[in-house]
């Protein structure tokens, strides 16, 4: 079965550290990556995503993420984080071929940035 | 803001009961989809609605069935609640391509006693 994999469940930083959360996925075929991101008390939100084309993809408040086919991997970065990230990461996956563009998210990862 | 919306916000039933939950899709969208998040987890895929037909289900018994009117709002329909059913339920709305964003509304919070 398709599955996504965050092998980080909780990270703690301090402000202006270097982000990498780690995302993998199970499935050979073409796919369509995501990050979502929930602020506390705020709905899900796209952070960014990638279809094709380049691989290192730009997304808002400074975050990207690097595509790597032969690792299947879709790893997401900030090279400085603010307080104001403070929340839960969310990859996801929609494989190439579903018709019925379904989500595949994995677990989370909760980041708590101190001050 | 997305302007999905979604009622109520809140849900507390007991087993056995049945559940309805509503989702109003932001405006010119026409696809729904419904995903289940339990305590700790990531997003689950319910089902997808798109122009009121269904358009995919995960791996939910048939106990969960939805609809889509011809507005694009939705909503989710519960049987026989089971205390596993305790979670967030979601509702992502867009315009049905792969490329294009699920705008995600703020959920419908279900406890089942």
């Amino acid at each position: 079965a398709q599955s996504v994999s965050q092998h980080n469940h909780h990270v703690i930083l301090s402000e202006a550290a270097s982000l990498e959360l780690g995302c993998n996925y199970s499935y050979g075929g073409t796919v369509n990556l995501f990050w979502y991101v929930q602020y506390p008390g705020q709905h899900l939100q796209l952070l960014l995503k990638y279809f094709s084309g380049d691989p290192l993809v730009k997304g808002i408040k400074g975050f990207e993420a690097e595509f790597i086919k032969s690792k299947f991997s879709f790893n997401l970065r900030k090279p400085s984080v603010q307080w104001s990230d403070t929340a839960e990461y969310f990859c996801a996956v929609i494989p190439g071929e579903d018709s019925s563009y379904k989500l595949i998210f994995g677990s989370g990862t909760r980041l708590l940035v101190r001050p | 803001e997305t302007g999905v919306t979604q009622s109520p916000t809140h849900l507390i039933k007991t087993r056995g009961q049945q559940v309805t939950l509503r989702c109003s899709s932001q405006s010119g969208h026409n696809t729904v989809s419904w995903y289940q998040q339990a305590l700790g987890q990531g997003p689950q895929f319910i089902f997808q609605y798109y122009r009121e037909e269904e358009n995919g289900r995960g791996n939910f018994p048939p106990r969960f069935s939805g609809l889509q009117f011809p507005n694009y709002s939705s909503e989710l329909n519960v049987n026989a609640l089971e205390l596993d059913d305790s979670a967030l339920y979601l509702c992502a709305s867009s315009f049905g391509t792969v490329t294009d964003t699920q705008y995600f509304g703020p959920g419908t919070r279900l406890t089942v006693l």
